[in-house]
């Protein structure tokens, strides 16, 4: 079974600071997905990465994918309380022609005005 | 614009009983996705349909769950004789063709409580 953990399970900050969330495996994954999750709502899509130490920057969002592909990370600059919310990541694997998404524990962050 | 949508929105019911989710995907997306998603965790798969078949069902805890999704659009969630342990919030996705090169997109889900 693959496991993704991330951590902090819950962050709480006044607005204006900078945070970063993380997403471990011991499993190698082809790609990795971050979502943000409100409450009432299904994930949404933030970002894709797909080569190992790839980073891609989303406003005030940087996300990088570690060199071996199993474990990523989530850098939010200057935090606004707009970002309150489920940060999810998933990691993508292939088989029998088939891919699936397995998501992370999540971390619940909270901006605090 | 036109969503995936999932109804209903809440269910209540008593263990033992059987219950049926429903969700309508994207108009022409062919993949469809059920999660299920428990308190403070992240979604878990359960189900995936291309088309009309079930292309993968590996994520189904027991039989007691079974998904159809006859016409190749619209898919229902059954689960019989309910447990306490099957409350949870389960997320219908859908994509345009399979795979994460095609955006995954959730519906609002439904919170199944059994009681």
């Amino acid at each position: 079974t693959q496991l993704l953990e991330q951590s902090p399970q819950f962050l709480s900050i006044q607005e204006g600071e900078n945070l970063t969330v993380y997403c471990n495996s011991s499993s190698v994954f082809s790609s990795l997905q971050w979502y943000r999750q409100e409450p009432g709502e299904g994930p949404v899509l933030l970002v894709t990465v797909v080569t190992g130490g790839e980073v891609k920057k989303l406003k005030r969002l940087t996300f990088q994918f570690g060199d071996a592909r199993k474990d990523s990370s989530l850098h939010i600059t200057a935090a606004q309380p707009g970002d309150t919310g489920l940060y999810l990541c998933a990691g993508v694997s292939r088989y029998f022609g088939n891919e699936k998404l397995t998501f992370g524990t999540g971390t619940r962050l909270t901006i605090i005005p | 614009g036109a969503g995936v949508s999932q109804t209903p929105s809440n269910k209540v019911t008593e263990k033992g009983k059987y219950v049926e989710l429903r969700c309508d995907p994207i108009s022409g997306h062919t993949a469809l996705y059920w999660y299920r998603q428990s308190l403070g965790q992240g979604p878990e798969f359960l189900i995936y349909f291309q088309g009309t078949g079930a292309a993968d069902d590996s994520g189904l805890p027991n039989d007691r769950f079974f998904a159809v999704r006859p016409e190749g659009s619209v898919s229902t969630l059954k689960i019989q004789r309910t447990e306490r342990g099957d409350s949870a919030v389960y997320l219908c996705a859908s994509s345009l063709r399979p795979g994460p090169s095609y955006e995954q997109y959730f519906g609002p889900g439904t919170r199944l409580t059994v009681t």
